[in-house]
């Protein structure tokens, strides 16, 4: 059981747009901790998509945009493409735990 | 560039110990936390623990208080991480990862290719 909750899968048909959700609590994200995002190709390691809530690395395209609100936070893919089809995490820090913590991650799947 | 290249793949009996290295390419060792992520077959990512290359303090997540153990050598730029008392469990793929100089708040910006540790009798 994961501290942030996820869904564990979405899906869209290309040129869709997706959001996915990252719950958490007073402990972590709505204590005002940032979140990040990662996405994780089959048999690849993760590489990191959003930091800072909103922010994007150098490289990564701007169909992909983050937010954040209270004690949850989105990740929004607009112009699905067959290769954006990949696990997606959010972390962040939970003071409970004294610990970055990871989503149990959602599995995005293009039609 | 800044490159993470971690050591390879390791089979052990339960009860043992594996130790994986990271070697950090490309930038000032010193300035960056190093971060360990595991990865159980099918499973999400769970975040094991930091280390400060620049003094040697980590921080492991609760529920590797015991077990698991993270050092430097800044001689050489490489982080090591061992885990002992190997379970079937523990069967995994590792990551090293380099965060910010936020510490455990930080967000992950490069990853090493990841070590899979097979613990099997």
């Amino acid at each position: 059981q994961s501290v942030l909750t996820q869904p564990p899968s979405v899906s869209g048909a290309p040129g869709q747009r997706v959001t996915i959700s990252c719950t958490g609590s007073s402990s972590n994200i709505g204590a005002g901790y940032d979140v990040h995002w990662y996405q994780q190709l089959p048999g690849t390691a993760p590489k990191l998509l959003i930091y800072g809530n909103t922010n994007r690395p150098s490289g990564v395209p701007d169909r992909f945009s983050g937010s954040k609100s209270a004690t949850s936070a989105s990740l929004a893919i607009t112009g699905l493409q067959a290769d954006d089809e990949a696990d997606y995490y959010c972390q962040s820090y939970d003071s409970s735990l004294s610990g970055s913590v990871f989503g149990g991650g959602t599995k995005l799947t293009v039609l | 560039q800044v490159q993470l290249v971690q050591s390879g793949a390791e089979v052990k009996k339960p009860g043992a110990s594996v130790k994986v290295s990271c070697k950090a390419l490309g930038y000032t060792f010193t300035r960056n936390y190093i971060h360990w992520v595991r990865q159980a077959p099918g499973q999400g990512l769970e975040w094991m623990g930091i280390i400060s290359p620049s003094d040697g303090t980590t921080g492991n997540a609760q529920k590797f208080q015991v077990r698991f153990t993270m050092t430097r050598d800044t001689s050489t730029s490489v982080v090591f991480m061992e885990l002992s008392s190997l379970r079937s469990e523990d069967t995994a793929v590792y990551y090293c990862a380099r965060g910010g100089v936020l510490g455990e708040l930080s967000w992950l910006d490069y990853w090493g290719q990841g070590t899979l540790v097979t613990v099997s009798s």
